[in-house]
């Protein structure tokens, strides 16, 4: 089952915040995160391994919770190459294959 | 370091042709690899992937099948293209332990006419 991301599209100001969410219907033994640039493949920015853990890239980190079942993607002072589509891909166990949610189209305007 | 390629960037190919992708990976042993398809403002489908030579895992039916010859080559075939073939590929790889990240190739974007 594939997990669910909200918003699937989301419009910012250079220097606005932006939360990305990823929900799973089953417990997640971990969570990816990749953003694909228009036209280009998707490039890894972090995975998170267990429930509670944060992670941070630059001015973009993430959340693990794993009682809800949710991962989220905090994207700080947003700059315009930000823009792109974000996947989370969810692993349900160890040795399971990735499963990629639907996107989240973001767009960061001067 | 480790490196993915995977030719051609873009082919147009008219119903019926058989096709030919290729992917390689360089600097690691053992990889997984992964087939993934991607239509126009859509998310990843996952295709194949394969955990050793001649270890190939279907997730979709459908008139595509993969090889991996060679422990670093992965090869994406069809004998009769359909128009509903028609998308973005993109190969992956990674690291065979635990969950660990993926990483793209270029990709292909077919056409089929």
């Amino acid at each position: 089952q594939q997990p669910v991301q909200s918003p699937q599209a989301v419009i910012l100001r250079e220097g606005e915040d932006a939360v990305i969410n990823c929900s799973s219907s089953k417990a997640l033994y971990s969570v990816h995160w990749y953003r694909q640039k228009h036209g280009e493949a998707p490039v890894f920015l972090m995975i998170l391994l267990k429930g509670g853990e944060q992670k941070g890239h630059e001015k973009i980190s993430a959340s693990f919770n794993e009682k809800k079942q949710q991962s989220s993607l905090y994207l700080t002072a947003s700059q315009l190459s930000y823009s792109g589509t974000y996947f989370c891909g969810t692993v349900w166990n160890a040795g399971n294959m990735l499963t990629f949610g639907g996107g989240t189209r973001l767009m960061v305007k001067p | 370091s480790q490196t993915i390629h995977q030719w051609p960037a873009t082919l147009v190919q008219p119903v019926g042709s058989p096709l030919s992708l290729e992917c390689t990976v360089e600097g690691t042993s053992n990889p997984n690899l992964y087939w993934y398809r991607q239509a126009a403002g859509r998310g990843l489908q996952l295709l194949f992937y394969s955990i050793g030579i001649d270890q190939i895992s279907s997730e979709v039916p459908q008139n595509l099948s993969a090889s991996r010859p060679q422990d670093r080559q992965f090869i994406l075939s069809s004998k009769k293209l359909l128009l509903s073939d028609s998308g973005f590929y993109l190969c992956a790889w990674s690291p065979r332990s635990g969950s660990s990240p993926q990483h793209f190739g270029d990709g292909t974007r077919l056409s089929i006419l």
